[in-house]
């Protein structure tokens, strides 16, 4: 089984309506992010967590909100989505001590607002 | 201007080519250089990291950092259709340092 997975996979949503990813992990890292992957942009960091008390933004959090349900689960939110939310989302983790640019991915979730 | 620059491509090289990699960046703080491999339809996987300037192999992978030149590249030698994939550079200030700076990302397509 994957260490980190993501659901939806893809997801088709309305302008103003509110969306959550889920992302789960069995690496029992503590630290985990969420970042959006756009054409020609690359991968930016919306929010990251290093533990379920410790939420922090990211450079792109406006819009965005995040939920640490557990060690194990991380979760995003749209409150309204927006078609410039339209996106390829990913879950990451690392360990909590070094290493942290070592990064294990999800598969990612294909949103698309319309 | 973005933190790191990659051209995003895309490169087509025939099977058995030398893919040449690279990107730049502009914030001298940097210390730790990665490259992340990231297949269709997949999340980006960490293929090789590099600590400060120096050379770095690993099988057919070839990891460069040029840091007075601000300047990374990534070379495979003896290129396979399985190499076909997004290639993103990726960097940091610290070992742990949560924030990693990526390049676009580059797209290649090795032909059999």
């Amino acid at each position: 089984d994957a260490d980190v997975t993501q659901t939806p996979r893809n997801r088709i949503t309305k302008t103003g309506k509110r969306i959550m990813l889920e992302c789960s992990q069995t690496k029992g890292h503590d630290r985990m992010y969420w970042y959006r992957q756009d054409p020609g942009l690359g991968l930016r960091l919306i929010y990251y967590s290093f533990d379920v008390k410790d939420i922090n933004k990211g450079e792109i959090s406006d819009g965005y909100s995040v939920s640490r349900q557990a060690q194990a689960k991380f979760s995003l939110s749209l409150e309204s989505a927006i078609p410039n939310q339209t996106a390829l989302y990913f879950c990451a983790t690392s360990e909590g001590q070094g290493l942290t640019y070592e990064q294990y991915f999800g598969p990612g979730t294909r949103l698309t607002v319309t | 201007q973005k933190e790191v620059e990659q051209d995003p491509g895309p490169l087509s090289v025939p099977e058995g080519a030398i893919v040449s990699l690279n990107c730049t960046y502009s914030n001298s703080a940097f210390q730790y250089f990665m490259w992340y491999r990231q297949y269709s339809r997949k999340g980006p996987e960490l293929l090789m990291y590099t600590y400060s300037s120096g050379n770095k192999e690993d099988g057919r992978f070839t990891a460069q950092v040029d840091k007075s030149s601000k300047y990374i590249s990534l070379f495979i030698r003896d290129s396979q259709p399985s190499d076909s994939a997004t290639y993103l550079c990726a960097m940091s200030v610290s070992m742990d340092d949560y924030k990693l700076s990526f390049g676009a990302g580059t797209t290649v397509t090795v032909r059999a």
